[in-house]
């Protein structure tokens, strides 16, 4: 079974920094690409950033450019977000997610049940 | 950036009937189209990849249809734990990959 566990999330003021995780089972992490996408209170799915399985390329929203970054370690099957200088409008709850292939973007076909990053002073 | 807009934003409908919901994108994404199904306090779930290929493990009467811009989810003989907020979201021309904003269906 494909489990996809966030961790990391927490109230932090604006301008404050943050470490997400994702520890994922149930399949060979290594083989896939992952997301992050989030998701405001009340509001619908913004994609976040975007990992090939190496690693070696990774996509953001413009949105979060420059600010954030992704990463994993395929030795952990572990995968990470790096979120920087803070903005309320960053408060969402935030889903590691599986892709379908391993570098050509494609479904997502799991996802984390989120962790809550809040951004207030 | 691809926008994608569904509709209607919220639809209403009997037990037993069937459902149909929208999405058009604002330029051909191919068949590279997926819908995903969300209830409260939970992560998504992948119902259909590719535009109309059902996902591992997804009943029947969830199918999906259409290419280029316009899309389509049907539920035919809803059930009451139908009830979910559903989300179409493009894959062909990223990054950005877009999700709708969403069609809210409740069982009457």
């Amino acid at each position: 079974e494909v489990q996809l566990v966030e961790s990391g999330g927490v109230v932090i003021p604006p301008g404050g920094s943050l470490r997400l995780s994702c520890a994922a089972s149930g399949f060979t992490f290594k083989d896939y690409a992952m997301h992050w996408i989030r998701q405001a209170p009340g509001k619908g799915l913004e994609w976040v950033s975007f990992i090939t399985w190496d690693g070696y390329s990774k996509y953001y929203a413009d949105s979060v450019k420059g600010r954030f970054a992704i990463s994993r370690d395929n030795t952990r099957n572990s995968l990470y977000l790096q979120m920087n200088s803070l903005r309320p409008e960053d408060t969402a709850l935030y889903f590691c997610a599986k892709d379908g292939g391993s570098s050509s973007g494609r479904e997502v076909d799991y996802w984390g049940q989120g962790t809550l990053v809040t951004v207030s002073s | 950036e691809i926008v994608m807009t569904q509709s209607p934003p919220t639809l209403s409908v009997s037990p037993g009937e069937r459902a149909t919901l929208s999405c058009r994108a604002s330029r051909s994404v191919s068949t590279k189209l997926a819908w995903y199904q969300q209830k409260p306090g939970q992560g998504p779930r992948l119902l259909i990849y590719g535009a109309s290929t059902r996902a591992t493990g997804i009943p029947v009467r969830f199918s999906g249809s259409g290419s280029g811009t316009e899309f389509s989810l049907t539920i035919s003989s809803l059930q009451s734990e139908d009830s979910a907020v559903y989300y179409c979201q493009q894959y062909n021309s990223w990054p950005p990959f877009t999700f709708g904003q969403g069609t809210k269906l409740e069982i009457k």
